[in-house]
């Protein structure tokens, strides 16, 4: 079964500073990774995904997210943190071997930015 | 393209009610689902269906049921609502290649008291 962990629940960071967001994953075979961002009374947008090639994957409004297979993990991160960063990001992993494009999410962190 | 587009947006239903949720969407895709969110608790798959006349059950399809008749279209219906149901949900859809990007409408917030 796949799984994902985000271990914190929200994360605090002073606009400017760099922002990372914790993501471990957990499949029987290879991964499809995924970032989601929830603002408010919104349905989730997507940000990023890491299918193949490079680990470190760009996507939109500046965020990075680096693919690390050893450690399982698929961090996502900005250099420099907006107040309209603030918002519900949420990781994703889908096993390569699954046949219904079936995601398992994690339990999204919360990210404030402080002005 | 409106995307996916889900109603209504907010609901109260009281115990043992029976609702609708609509979603539509108008990008062609065959792949289609309905997840619910709780605080704490991220997203939970509920239904999910690969095309028209074909759905299967989730995580989470327990009081639930849905149909899919046409591409664009994949309701989900409650029957016999309890307080446990009181979630937001979400309805995405995606093609059918392994790789592509779920696109989400904006829920529907149901409260069941």
């Amino acid at each position: 079964a796949q799984s994902v962990a985000q271990p914190e629940d929200q994360v605090n960071v002073a606009e400017g500073n760099p922002l990372t967001v914790k993501c471990t994953y957990s499949v029987s075979g290879n991964p499809y990774l995924f970032w989601y961002v929830q603002y408010p009374n919104r349905g989730l947008q997507f940000l990023l995904k890491y299918i193949t090639g490079d680990n470190l994957v760009k996507g939109s409004y500046g965020f990075e997210a680096e693919f690390n297979k050893s450690q399982t993990s698929f961090h996502l991160k900005k250099p420099s943190a907006l107040v309209s960063d603030s918002a519900l990001y949420f990781c994703a992993v889908r096993d390569r071997i699954s046949g219904n494009n079936r995601l398992a999410f994690g339990k999204g962190n919360q990210v404030v930015v402080i002005p | 393209n409106a995307g996916v587009t889900q109603t209504p947006k907010f609901r109260i239903l009281k115990i043992g009610q029976s609702m609708t949720l609509q979603c539509t969407q108008d990008m062609n895709h065959n792949y289609m689902y309905w997840y619910r969110q709780d605080p704490g608790m991220g997203l939970k798959l509920i239904y999910y269906s690969v095309g028209a006349g074909i759905t299967d059950k989730g995580e989470v399809p327990n009081g639930y049921n849905v149909s899919r008749s046409t591409t664009e279209d994949f309701p989900l219906r409650l029957e016999l609502a309890a307080p446990s149901q009181t979630s937001v949900y979400f309805c995405a859809s995606s093609t059918n290649t392994g790789t592509d990007t779920q696109y989400f409408g904006p829920g529907t917030r149901l409260t069941v008291l």
